[in-house]
């Protein structure tokens, strides 16, 4: 999983509530992803930062929020808004967003499943 | 453990085969490709990437070939092992507006029998 770490692996959380997914990387990397996985399909973009302070939308940010204050976190929210937010949740970091062959890794992920 | 794909098309093979996982892109502007092995509740590993400007590259028991003209990808694995029985992903690498994104397939899963 190179140096990203997410927590916890398990979460449940109950209808209304908003909870936070948290991603660690001690990459130095300046590049953070949030991505979704559905069982069947390829993982979606939910949010990404290219920088500290900064954060863009991805594919399906609707439900989500994301803060990036420091460097080495970029934390998610799942939101109450979010329709369906049970899924397999994945941090990614790559050593910048420009470049043309930066690689992305990823972290051990975050089971999320609403009761 | 976390079911990656329940519904995945499977490639069967035996310990000691060569396996050939395919990938088909979308993007003619795609740069970058790489693949990954995902294990069951885990996350993505990398395993091994292409640029745009090569056809083929090799790593240890694995190699890539990049068909631009057919927008084709194809992972082979050889002498593959029980260890190797994942869900493997490839991703191409599109740039829009200056960030990178990595559109990823649907997923190939692998199942190799003693």
């Amino acid at each position: 999983d190179g140096g990203i770490t997410q927590s916890p692996k398990y979460l449940f959380r109950k209808e209304g509530q908003n909870v936070t997914l948290s991603c660690e990387q001690n990459l130095n990397h300046d590049a953070m992803y949030w991505y979704r996985q559905d069982p069947g399909q390829g993982l979606r973009l939910i949010y990404y930062s290219q920088i500290v302070n900064d954060f863009q939308k991805g594919d399906i940010a609707e439900g989500y929020s994301v803060s990036r204050e420091k460097k080495e976190s970029f934390p998610l929210t799942v939101t109450s808004a979010q329709k369906n937010p049970t899924a397999f949740y994945l941090c990614a970091s790559s050593p910048t967003s420009g470049g043309s062959t930066d690689t992305q890794y990823f972290g051990p992920g975050t089971r999320l499943t609403v009761l | 453990g976390e079911s990656v794909g329940l519904h995945l098309p499977t490639l069967s093979v035996q310990e000691g085969d060569n396996s050939i996982i395919n990938c088909a892109y979308s993007n003619s502007a795609s740069d970058y490709f790489i693949w990954y092995k995902q294990e069951s509740g885990k996350g993505p590993q990398f395993i091994i990437d292409i640029r745009s400007n090569m056809d083929k590259r090799q790593g240890q028991r694995v190699t890539v070939l990049l068909n631009k003209t057919v927008k084709h990808l194809s992972l082979q694995i050889a002498a593959t092992q029980p260890g190797d029985s994942a869900v493997y992903f490839c991703a191409e690498n599109y740039r829009p507006g200056g960030y990178n994104k990595l559109i990823f397939g649907a997923g190939t899963r692998l199942a190799v029998h003693p």
